[in-house]
C-alpha cells in the first residue's frame, strides 16, 4: 500500500520562500511528483522527481531523498495565483499514482 | 491539441438515480484513470486501464460501481443507484505508459451532486 502525509494548510507572504514537505511510504517506487490544483479546476503537473536531489524549474525547486522517504516542493518569489492547493503524489508508471490530501496554501499580500 | 474531455462537466441527480460519467483520453495515450476528489479524502484512485483493459478496480468503492472502456478513446463511469455520500468531483486522467515520467493528464472533471 502507499501512505503519502503532506501539511493541510500553510500560509506565506507575497515575495517570499515557502517550503511544503511530503513523506510517503510505498510498496513500490516510481517517482514522487507535484501537482498544483487551483480552486474549481484539475490537478496540473508541477515536478517529478526518481533520483534523490533537487530538481529546478523556474521559481519552482522539488527535492527527493529516497531512504528517507521525504520530499519538499519550494516556491520562490511567490506570487497570489500561487494561491492554490499542492498534492505530493507517488507511483508513476502503468499503475498512475496515488495522492496526498494536498496541502491549501494561502499567499498574502 | 485537445486534452481529457470530460462530460457532463456538472449533474445534480436524486438518489436512486443512474448517473453514467464520460471520458476521451488524449490521443496515443494508452493509460486511463478514474479518480474521485472530496474535502475529506482527497483524490481517490478508482479504477484503470490499460490498453483498453481494467487492471485493478480495488479503489471501486462497492458493486453500485462499474467502469468500461469500450475502445482506446471512450470511457464510462457508471453509478447506480447513486446516493448522496456519492456526491463528488470526478476526475478522468491519461498517460502514455512507457514515458520516463508517467505524467497523468487531468480532465476537467465531472461535479455530481445526489440529493
Amino acid at each position: 500500500g502507499q501512505n503519502i502525509d503532506q501539511p493541510t494548510e500553510m500560509t506565506a507572504t507575497e515575495g517570499a520562500i515557502v517550503q511544503i514537505n511530503c513523506t510517503y511510504q510505498t510498496s513500490g517506487f516510481n517517482g514522487l511528483f507535484w501537482y498544483q490544483q487551483h480552486a474549481g479546476e484539475a490537478p496540473t503537473f508541477l515536478s517529478y522527481n526518481v533520483l534523490d536531489g533537487l530538481e529546478e524549474k523556474g521559481r519552482f525547486s522539488s527535492f527527493l531523498s529516497r531512504s528517507k522517504g521525504y520530499s519538499y516542493l519550494l516556491l520562490k518569489e511567490l506570487q497570489m495565483k500561487d494561491s492554490a492547493s499542492y498534492l505530493c503524489a507517488s507511483g508513476g508508471g502503468a499503475d498512475g499514482l496515488t495522492f496526498g490530501k494536498g496541502t491549501h496554501l494561502i499567499i498574502q499580500p | 491539441d485537445a486534452g481529457v474531455i470530460q462530460s457532463p462537466r456538472h449533474e445534480v441527480t436524486e438518489m436512486g438515480q443512474e448517473v453514467t460519467l464520460r471520458c476521451k483520453p488524449i490521443s496515443g495515450h494508452n493509460s486511463l484513470f478514474w479518480y474521485r476528489q472530496t474535502m475529506m479524502r482527497g483524490l481517490e484512485l478508482l479504477i484503470y486501464f490499460n490498453n483498453n483493459v481494467p487492471i485493478d478496480d480495488s479503489g471501486m468503492p462497492e458493486d453500485r460501481f462499474s467502469a468500461k472502456m469500450p475502445n482506446a478513446s471512450f470511457s464510462t463511469l457508471k453509478i447506480q443507484p447513486s446516493e448522496p455520500r456519492d456526491s463528488a468531483v470526478y476526475f478522468c486522467a491519461s498517460s502514455f505508459y512507457g514515458t520516463n515520467t508517467g505524467e497523468l493528464f487531468f480532465g476537467e472533471g465531472s461535479r455530481l451532486t445526489v440529493l
